[in-house]
This record gives structure tokens, C-alpha cells and sequence, in this order.
């Protein structure tokens, strides 16, 4: 594993069934975090962790949830989805905390709710 | 929460010079970062911007007035693979990035 990675690629699913997404990252950073990115809304930050054991709220949290047990992994939990979860979800991570220090992402994960 | 505005798209002429702009209104400010997206793939990192002036790396170069709520970045000679969305983003005083919704620029041979 070089930097970061998700899993799956891509994934459709039907509405109301959990979904798990995948991050892990081999950098050692410290912090991570998770974004989705819609057509002409950018990306939104979903949930975060500025260190292993830690989580916190982005801008649109609501029906997402997360889990720091370590400092590699970030996974993303959807535990009912709903279609207006259809997005490309995108995990990153930084050495430090956002405001000073680059983020690094990983290659996405397309997510289709039907 | 943060008001962050840049144009949606650009066309430029391969060799020239395109300049995009970036607004912002912030509670507090700890920096503003310029992120590259090509078609499908992930953002990756660009420029970082803390201080009032420009910053030049290369081809690129990004300015910052922060009495002003104002950024640009700056791509100098322009080349076919740099056809790509740039986003612009915004840290505040809670450490998060709050990110513009990008602007497209194509490069026109």
C-alpha cells in the first residue's frame, strides 16, 4: 500500500441496506477525514478525526457515521441509505490538523443508491 | 460556516495565461489551499496560502489578500494536461476545510 486507499470502487445499493466504505492510509497521519462531492457543490466535509480514537461532525453528517480505532483506518458507515446519498465520497488525510497542513486523498468511491 | 465563490468554467488557448478567481467570507482564517481535479480522479494539492502576497511554483503561482477575501491562482503557459477543475478552499478557526465548488478550466489547442 503507497498513501491512501479506498474500497470499493464503486458500489450501487439499494435503499435501506448498511453500506461500509473503506479508507486506509500507510502515511502515519494523524488525522482524517471524510467528503462527499456532488455536481456543483464541491466538497463537503462529513466526518473527521484529528487522531486515533477521536471523531468529529463536518458540514453534513446526518446519516453517516465513523470510527477512529486506529491510525490507519477511517471507515465510513451509512446505516440506512437513502438515493440523496448518491455521491462520489472521497477520504483524505493530513499529517496535522486541516488548517496547516495538506491533505492527501484517496482515489474515491463511486456510491449509487437506488 | 464559510461563503466561498469562484467562477464554474474557463477556457483558455494552450500557451496563454488564465487567472481564477476566489472569494471568501470566513469566521476567522488559518489559510487557503488551491486543489487540482482532473476528470475522475482524486484532488491533489497545488498551493498553500497563509500570508498576504503570491507564492509562485513554477508555471503556477497563487496570490492572497486576506483584508480583501481574496485569492487567484495563476496558470502561466498553459498545457493540454492542465485541463482540469481547481478548487479553492478555505481553512477556518475550527481547522476545517470548507471548499468552493470548483471551477473548470479547459485548455483549447
Amino acid at each position: 500500500i503507497a498513501g491512501i486507499t479506498q474500497a470499493p470502487t464503486s458500489q450501487i445499493l439499494a435503499a435501506g441496506r448498511r453500506m461500509t466504505l473503506r479508507c486506509t492510509q500507510d502515511m502515519r497521519h494523524n488525522a482524517m477525514y471524510w467528503y462527499r462531492q456532488d455536481l456543483g457543490l464541491g466538497l463537503r466535509l462529513i466526518h473527521y478525526s484529528n487522531t486515533a480514537g477521536t471523531t468529529g461532525k463536518g458540514e453534513v453528517p446526518d446519516g453517516y457515521s465513523v470510527s477512529r480505532a486506529n491510525t490507519d483506518d477511517f471507515p465510513l458507515t451509512l446505516a440506512s441509505a437513502v438515493p440523496s446519498q448518491t455521491s462520489v465520497y472521497f477520504c483524505a488525510s493530513s499529517p496535522g490538523l486541516a488548517g496547516s497542513d495538506t491533505q492527501y486523498f484517496g482515489p474515491g468511491t463511486r456510491l449509487t443508491v437506488l | 460556516g464559510q461563503n466561498i465563490d469562484q467562477p464554474t468554467e474557463m477556457t483558455a488557448t494552450e500557451g496563454a495565461i488564465v487567472q481564477i478567481n476566489c472569494t471568501y467570507q470566513t469566521s476567522g482564517f488559518n489559510g487557503l489551499f488551491w486543489y487540482q481535479q482532473h476528470a475522475g480522479e482524486a484532488p491533489t494539492f497545488l498551493s498553500y496560502n497563509v500570508l498576504d502576497g503570491l507564492e509562485e511554483k513554477g508555471r503556477f503561482s497563487s496570490f492572497l489578500s486576506r483584508s480583501k477575501g481574496y485569492s487567484y491562482l495563476l496558470l502561466k503557459e498553459l498545457q493540454m494536461k492542465d485541463s482540469a477543475s481547481y478548487l479553492c478552499a478555505v481553512s477556518s478557526n475550527d481547522y476545517k476545510l470548507s471548499f468552493g465548488a470548483g471551477t473548470t478550466v479547459t485548455v483549447r489547442a
